[in-house]
């Protein structure tokens, strides 16, 4: 199976811009999670997406919102970025189903914001 | 909610040396907990899980961990170090009832030659 894929993998916006990252799932999984990965924050957990609705939802401004579609892919978008925005930001895919879910994660796309 | 610490934000070891990396969870019901790893510029790969059974798991790249419900521990090991070790390793944990899976502060591992 194709692993998780995200793109793009590269970024470089400016503040007050808006961005929009996407994720396609490996096949057969419902769920996808998003997570930023900072140096000083470390992996915080953004939003979980399963069905096309969100499940879960971490602790970060309306700034950041998500969608999934029917075929599972999901986008992220960040608005009026700042600089604090800049990030690895992660994707990870797994059954939603319950249980031992376990999560298989994407490259990333790295944002930069100047 | 459930957690996870990382014991360590930095260990280094020399080649051929016994890696351990240190990780406690907290949860108020069973948990599972898994292991990533991840190396630079990359996602996250799974190297191993726990969740029910057996408490020795055995992963990827010669690591295993204990699931110890007493200590609440979850500590990865790997008898002799290889330099392509070097990597950040990252314990979580997550519950039964949703997806909420949370991280460790992670392990950053050097390998001396």
């Amino acid at each position: 199976k194709a692993g998780v894929t995200q793109t793009p993998r590269y970024l470089i916006k400016t503040r007050g811009q808006q961005v929009t990252l996407s994720c396609s799932p490996i096949s057969g999984h419902r769920s996808v999670s998003w997570y930023q990965q900072t140096p000083g924050q470390g992996l915080q957990f953004l939003f979980e997406y399963f069905s096309e609705t969100q499940r879960n939802k971490g602790n970060f401004p309306g700034r950041f919102s998500g969608r999934q579609f029917s075929n599972s892919r999901s986008e992220m978008n960040v608005s009026t970025l700042e600089l604090g925005d800049s990030a690895l930001y992660l994707c990870a895919s797994s059954s939603g189903q319950g249980g031992p879910d376990t999560q298989y994660f994407g490259p990333g796309t790295r944002l930069t914001v100047l | 909610a459930q957690s996870v610490t990382q014991l360590g934000s930095h260990v280094s070891v020399s080649e051929g040396a016994l890696v351990l990396l240190r990780c406690n969870y907290s949860s108020s019901v069973p948990p599972y907990l898994f292991w990533y790893v991840q190396y630079p510029n990359q996602g996250l790969q799974l190297l191993l899980k726990y969740t029910t059974g057996a408490t020795l798991v055995k992963g990827i790249n010669g690591f295993e961990a204990e699931f110890k419900k007493s200590e609440t521990s979850f500590h990865l090991t790997k008898p002799s170090a290889h330099m392509s070790d070097a990597a950040e390793y990252f314990c979580a944990v997550t519950v039964p009832v949703n997806n909420d899976m949370r991280f460790g502060a992670g392990t950053r591992l050097t390998v001396k030659p």
